[in-house]
């Protein structure tokens, strides 16, 4: 139990494009996820939480126009990197808080994260 | 946000040894987390910690809930090349997760 996939895995694209990422809870239901981006050796950056059905709430510094953030579903979240330049390179992870399917509110259970590499 | 303080950063020992790391807080947490990351993936749920004082185990792994719930530890024992990786403790309040800058451990053959 507590799956969270996460599709794609890795994706290159040019700059200037656009880039969407799809969290899903496979086996319970989520209200809500966190997005993070990771910079190799180093921790989790918490990007923004995003609760069903309402707006993503963003971290410090972390652009929402940039960042789109859709939580349109109990198991699904996207995140959109908009007009991707080379620094939005990074590990993006998604996790899915518990609370459903026989999961714990008190823990977050993660996707296997997406490489994006921008040109 | 918020990160804990973890420690040691880094950790290169022999197979077979034991390890411990540990995580500290100025606050007080309802549950401590402990996970374990592989280079390319996303970090995988070991132990959860609900209460001060528990300890738990799962396998080679035991973790505890310390006292002040301000902090925690992770023990790793008789260690395998397989438990290479980037630890990560967390800490949740109830409404919000921190997490630890990571304990990079590598296994000498």
């Amino acid at each position: 139990g507590a799956v969270v996939s996460q599709h794609p895995s890795r994706v290159i694209c040019k700059s200037g494009t656009s880039v969407k990422i799809e969290c899903r809870s496979l086996d319970f239901q989520a209200t809500t996820m966190f997005w993070y981006r990771q910079f190799p050796k180093q921790s989790l950056m918490l990007m923004a939480t995003s609760n069903e059905g309402s707006k993503a709430t963003y971290e410090q510094g972390v652009e929402k126009d940039k960042f789109l953030i859709n939580h349109a579903s109990l198991t699904l979240s996207t995140l959109t990197v908009t007009s991707a330049h080379p620094e939005d390179s990074s590990f993006y992870i998604c996790s899915a808080r518990g609370g459903g399917g026989g999961t714990s509110y008190n823990e977050q259970f993660f996707g296997p994260g997406t490489r994006l590499t921008v040109l | 946000g918020q990160q804990l303080n973890q420690s040691p950063q880094s950790m290169f020992i022999q197979e077979g040894e034991d390890v411990s790391m540990n995580c500290t807080s100025s606050s007080i947490f309802n549950t401590w987390l402990w996970y374990k990351q592989e280079p390319g993936e996303g970090p995988v749920l070991l132990i959860a910690l609900y209460k001060a004082g528990e300890l738990t185990s799962n396998g080679r792994l035991t973790a505890q809930f310390g006292i002040t719930r301000k902090d925690s530890f992770l023990n790793i024992s008789a260690s395998i090349p397989s438990d290479v990786g980037i630890y990560f403790c967390a800490g949740n309040t109830g409404n919000q997760f921190y997490f630890g800058t990571g304990t990079s451990l590598t296994v000498i053959p």
